[in-house]
């Protein structure tokens, strides 16, 4: 079980905008720790999308951008196209894990 | 350009050893971190563990601690994901991954191709 809760499925029509939430179980959002957001195309890996909770990689649209506030962080994507429709997985770290990291179970985007 | 190699893909029996690997370049390999992702088929990411190549400092997910060893050399800017007695259900794809902390900067950017690890009879 994740500590990082997100929905397992959203869908929007093109050009419309859709949100991906990432509720964090325990305090580890609230406590400041950054969230980072992850978008994987069928049959390939993971790309980074967002970083340190609202800042996007060079190359990534501005379509993408993502948020925080307490416990939960978003992700939004606007102008909605075919090719968005991936999985979306959020991460953070989490202080009661050795390791420290932790991913969200994922969230699969359809497009209409 | 960095970049982040694996090696290619395994198929292996119960109870046998792996060693897969991922070899960086493009960057000052000791001064980031290496992760590896596990993602079973049909299934989500999970965090596995990282190891920082500078001074082998490693963490491990509690799920996967005792279960894989993580190491690198730093000589040949090689991270490694090993195995000493194989399962069916070690079946999945790994994926290494560069990170620049592993606290809250601990996004991984960027990804290996992926190395897809069959364990059969």
């Amino acid at each position: 079980q994740s500590v990082l809760t997100q929905p397992p499925s959203v869908s929007g029509a093109p050009g419309q905008r859709v949100t991906i939430s990432c509720t964090e179980s325990s305090s580890n959002i609230g406590a400041g720790y950054d969230v980072h957001w992850y978008q994987q195309l069928p049959g390939t890996a993971p790309k980074l999308l967002i970083y340190g909770n609202s800042n996007r990689p060079s190359g990534v649209p501005d379509r993408f951008s993502g948020s925080k506030s307490g416990t939960s962080a978003s992700l939004a994507i606007t102008g909605l196209q075919a090719e968005d429709e991936a999985d979306y997985y959020c991460q953070s770290y989490d202080s009661s894990l050795s390791g420290g990291g932790v991913f969200g179970g994922g969230t699969k985007l359809t497009v209409l | 350009e960095v970049q982040l190699v694996q090696s290619g893909a395994e198929v292996k029996k119960p109870g046998e050893s792996l060693k897969i690997s991922c070899k960086g370049s493009g960057y000052s390999f000791i001064t980031f971190w290496i992760g590896w992702v596990r993602q079973m088929p049909g299934k989500g990411l999970e965090w596995m563990g990282i190891i920082y190549p500078g001074d082998s400092d490693t963490r491990y997910s509690p799920s996967f601690q005792g279960q894989v060893t993580i190491s690198a050399d730093k000589s040949i800017s090689t991270a490694y994901l090993q195995w000493s007695s194989l399962k069916a259900s070690d079946t999945a794809m790994y994926y290494c991954a560069r990170s620049p902390s592993t606290v809250s900067k601990n996004y991984f950017d960027p990804w290996g191709q992926g190395t897809l690890v069959t364990v059969s009879s």
